[in-house]
This record gives structure tokens, sequence and C-alpha cells, in this order.
């Protein structure tokens, strides 16, 4: 089965960049996804990115995909205090469902 | 709005009570996802539908839940003998196909008191 692990927790200052990471396990994923959560709402897709490119750069945010090491990484630059909430990343289950399995999240804190 | 929409937003019953929520997905998607979310978890799969076809449960989808999609447009998600275990967020969420796409709703939140 899927597992997808990221830290818990971020904190940063208001303008810096966040880095949040991400491991997963099945290295036949086609494509992996970063999903914003804020309070009391649902998931909102932020961005994906398929398997066979090693970077995917969207205004501020910039994904980075090491598919040797299974490992997946959001960097949101000039972060914001509007940048504070749940971070999940996601990739599709095995066996031809292509269901999004998510891992726990990390909570972004961006202080002023 | 062209969003997935969940009604209600929030449920509040007492234990042993049944429960149903409805989820109206984005119209041209036809597949449609439920999930759970307890507080400092990411989203658990529960089930799936691909049009009407129910095509996969999760294993934590006991015999006391059972979703439908009618006609292959809104689906719902009922909970019988609800426990306090089942209080979480439940989110609906559509796509237009396999790849990528997923929409969630704002989800409804059950408490069981």
């Amino acid at each position: 089965g899927e597992d997808v692990e990221q830290s818990l927790f971020l904190s940063v200052r208001e303008g810096d960049s966040s880095v949040i990471n991400c491991t997963y396990t099945d290295s036949s994923s086609t494509y992996l996804y970063w999903y914003k959560q804020e309070p009391g709402a649902g998931l909102q897709l932020l961005t994906y990115i398929f398997s066979n490119m090693d970077m995917k750069q969207d205004q501020r945010l910039t994904v980075l995909l090491n598919k040797k090491d299974k490992h997946l990484s959001l960097r949101i630059a000039d972060t914001q205090t509007g940048d504070s909430a749940i971070y999940f990343c996601a990739e599709p289950s095995a066996g031809g469902s292509y269901i999004p399995t998510f891992g726990r999240g990390t909570s972004l804190i961006v202080h002023p | 709005d062209t969003g997935v929409s969940q009604d209600p937003r929030h449920k509040i019953t007492k234990r042993g009570q049944n429960v149903t929520f409805r989820c109206d997905p984005i119209s041209e998607h036809n597949r449609l996802y439920w999930y759970r979310q307890t507080l400092g978890q990411g989203p658990e799969f529960l089930t799936y539908f691909q049009n009407e076809a129910q095509l996969e449960k999760s294993r934590l989808l006991s015999d006391r839940f059972s979703a439908e999609r009618p006609k292959g447009s809104f689906s719902t998600l009922e909970i019988q003998r609800t426990e306090q275990g089942d209080s979480a967020m439940y989110l609906c969420a559509s796509s237009p196909d396999r790849t990528y796409g997923y929409t969630f709703g704002s989800g409804t939140r059950l408490t069981v008191v």
C-alpha cells in the first residue's frame, strides 16, 4: 500500500521562503500533487507534477521531484501570512484506480 | 457556481441516529470520491464512483456506511447508528478523469454526541 510522509509543522517569517518536504512510496506514480487546506475548508489543488519532470515552477511555487529518493518538495517564495495553512502531498494509488492518497499534512505558520 | 457543493456544512447528531450527507459534483465530472478527515490527519479514502457505478470501497467503510450516486449526478453518504468515532469532516471530490483535476468541496463536519 501507499504511505506518504510529511513533517507536521513548519514555522517561517513573512517574506522568507518555505520548503515543505514529502516522501512517497510508489515509484510508479505518474504524477504527484500538492493541496492546501485553510481552517474549516476543503482542499484546494495548488499544483501537480508529472513523474517525467524534475521541476515545475508556477509563480511563487516551485515543485522539485527526486524520483530516485521518492522525495517531493514544495517551495513557496516570499511567504505571506495568507499562506498559513495545512499543505498535503498526495500520490495516486496503485492498481489502476489512481485515487489520491494523502499524507498527514504540514501545518505552515507564517509569523509577521 | 461550478464548484463541488456539500450539504449540510455541519451536522450534530446523537449517538445511534442515522445521518445522510449530500454532494453535488462539478456537472461534467464523471468521477466522484468520498473521503473522511479527522483532526490532525490527512483525508482518508472511503469510496468512489465512476458515473453511477461504485467501483471501489475502502475497508474504512463499515457496513454502517452506504453511498449512492443515482443517475451519475449527485451522491449521498449515509451513516447508520452513528458512533462517536464517526465524528469527522466528510469531504467529497470530483474529477473529469483519473489523472488530475480533483476538486474538493468544503466538507460536512459531523459531530456525534
